[in-house]
């Protein structure tokens, strides 16, 4: 299997603009998490579905994040507009259970000037 | 809430030194304990599990024993190569309802020839 597949690896983009992160979970993973990782705040939780459907998204930032799964290969974390605080590493991870291992693709660093 | 505390690092050690990784956590209920590591410029891999107390996870020759006495989860290995070198994260997944894994912030280690 190719793994958790992220894109772009790495984006930079000017404040107010709209950022569109991708991942592709490991075929047939019924969850699929984004998280955010800073030097500040280490990594945390954004937001979770199973089987496509957002089940916790208490950790989004707020109002300008969203984040959508549209079918069972394919997630996007959406950021509009952004901010130079939305600097950091965003993560996608996948899991074949509510407890199994989660999977982590390589994240996209993302740059808002 | 969840909490994970890990040393501080960086780790810096020679070749072929003894490792050791402090963990210590707070959970409710019977929480599984993960060690993850983190390669430069790639996403988080699971390096070793344990599910309940005296568990020992083990791989590529780190260790780490489920300590519930001590709520820790300590990661070892006798002799650290170079290709050791990475960041290192403990993270707990309560399994109290909660479906997330509570990272602690990484442990730097780098080790030299």
């Amino acid at each position: 299997d190719a793994g958790v597949i992220q894109s772009p690896r790495h984006e930079v983009t000017e404040m107010g603009q709209e950022v569109t992160l991708r991942c592709k979970p490991i075929s047939g993973h019924d969850y699929l998490f984004w998280y955010r990782q800073t030097m500040m705040r280490g990594l945390e939780l954004l937001i979770y579905f199973n089987n496509n459907v957002p089940i916790d998204d208490s950790g989004m930032p707020e109002d300008r994040f969203s984040a959508k799964m549209p079918n069972a290969s394919f997630s996007t974390l959406k950021i509009q507009p952004s901010e130079p605080r939305d600097s950091a590493v965003y993560f996608c991870a996948s899991s074949a259970g509510l407890k199994e291992t989660q999977y982590f693709g390589p994240g996209t660093r993302l740059l808002v000037l | 809430g969840d909490s994970v505390t890990q040393m501080e690092g960086p780790v810096t050690l020679s070749e072929e030194a003894f490792l050791t990784i402090n963990c210590t956590y707070t959970a409710t209920g019977y929480p599984s304990l993960f060690w993850y590591v983190q390669y430069p410029g790639e996403g988080l891999q699971l390096l070793l599990k344990a599910t309940k107390a005296d568990d020992k996870g083990s791989n590529k020759g780190f260790e780490a024993t489920y300590r519930k006495e001590t709520t820790s989860f300590h990661l070892e290995k006798g002799s650290v190569q170079v290709s050791d070198s990475a960041v290192y994260f403990c993270a707990l997944h309560s399994g109290a309802g909660s479906y997330q894994l509570t990272f602690g912030k990484g442990t730097k280690l780098s080790v030299i020839p």
